[in-house]
């Protein structure tokens, strides 16, 4: 089945760091691919997504490049804020069994990041 | 435009009892799915809806099950809760559940089987 391999952390970095967490993903089919952001103790926002092979994706600082060739999906950005800490998860679309127009979400195990000042 | 909210936040139960969970989805939106998360599993689906109709199911055992309503509300229920139920269940809406859509969380509903 599809499934997302993701670098698991614990990620540490100080404040204007680079970060990058690794994601690559099994799938048949053209997969829409996310990244989603878990801060403590709430549910998950999406930060990003590329719909087909070559899109980036972007938002506040973060970048995704959908690379077909490689299967990933890497999550970058060039500057960390303490206000970055969470828990990110990358997803892809699945139809699953099912093989209809409907879609899951099949995530990665999740990279705990932690940003100091 | 209000977010997905979900009833309770917080839950206690013991084993063998059973639980209701209810989710709103983000007015407009028809499809709703419902995901476990727990530390050693992580994130995984549970079951889809769309128009009251359960079109896609995960991996777990019938003890989980869930209803969608006419005004695309759901609600999942766990019956014989086993300590290995506790976790936080999250819902997710989007506008039909296709392949290019943005599934919206809610902030997920914790629960304890003790």
């Amino acid at each position: 089945g599809n499934s997302v391999t993701q670098m698991e952390g614990p990620v540490t970095l100080s404040e204007e760091a680079f970060l990058t967490i690794n994601c690559t993903y099994t799938a048949t089919g053209y997969p829409s691919l996310f990244w989603y952001v878990q801060y403590p103790g709430e549910g998950l926002q999406l930060l990003l997504k590329a719909t087909k092979a070559d899109d980036k994706g972007s938002n506040k600082g973060f970048e995704a490049t959908y690379r077909k060739e490689t299967t990933s999906f890497h999550l970058e950005k060039g500057s960390v804020q303490v206000s970055d800490s969470a828990v990110y998860f990358c997803a892809l679309s699945d139809p699953g069994d099912s093989g209809g127009s409907n879609y899951k979400l099949t995530f990665g195990k999740g990279t705990l990041l932690t940003v100091n000042p | 435009k209000a977010g997905v909210t979900q009833t309770p936040r917080y839950l206690i139960k013991t084993r063998g009892q059973q639980v209701t969970l209810s989710c709103s989805p983000i007015s407009g939106h028809r499809s709703v799915s419902w995901y476990q998360q727990t530390p050693g599993q992580g994130l995984q689906f549970l079951f889809e809806y769309f128009s009251e109709t359960q079109r896609n199911k995960g991996n777990f055992p019938g003890r989980f099950s869930g209803r969608q309503f006419s005004n695309s509300r759901s609600e999942m229920n766990v019956s014989t809760l086993e300590l290995g139920d506790s976790a936080l269940y999250l819902c997710a809406s989007s506008l039909s559940g296709g392949r290019k859509e943005t599934q919206y969380f809610g902030p997920g509903t914790r629960l304890l089987v003790l």
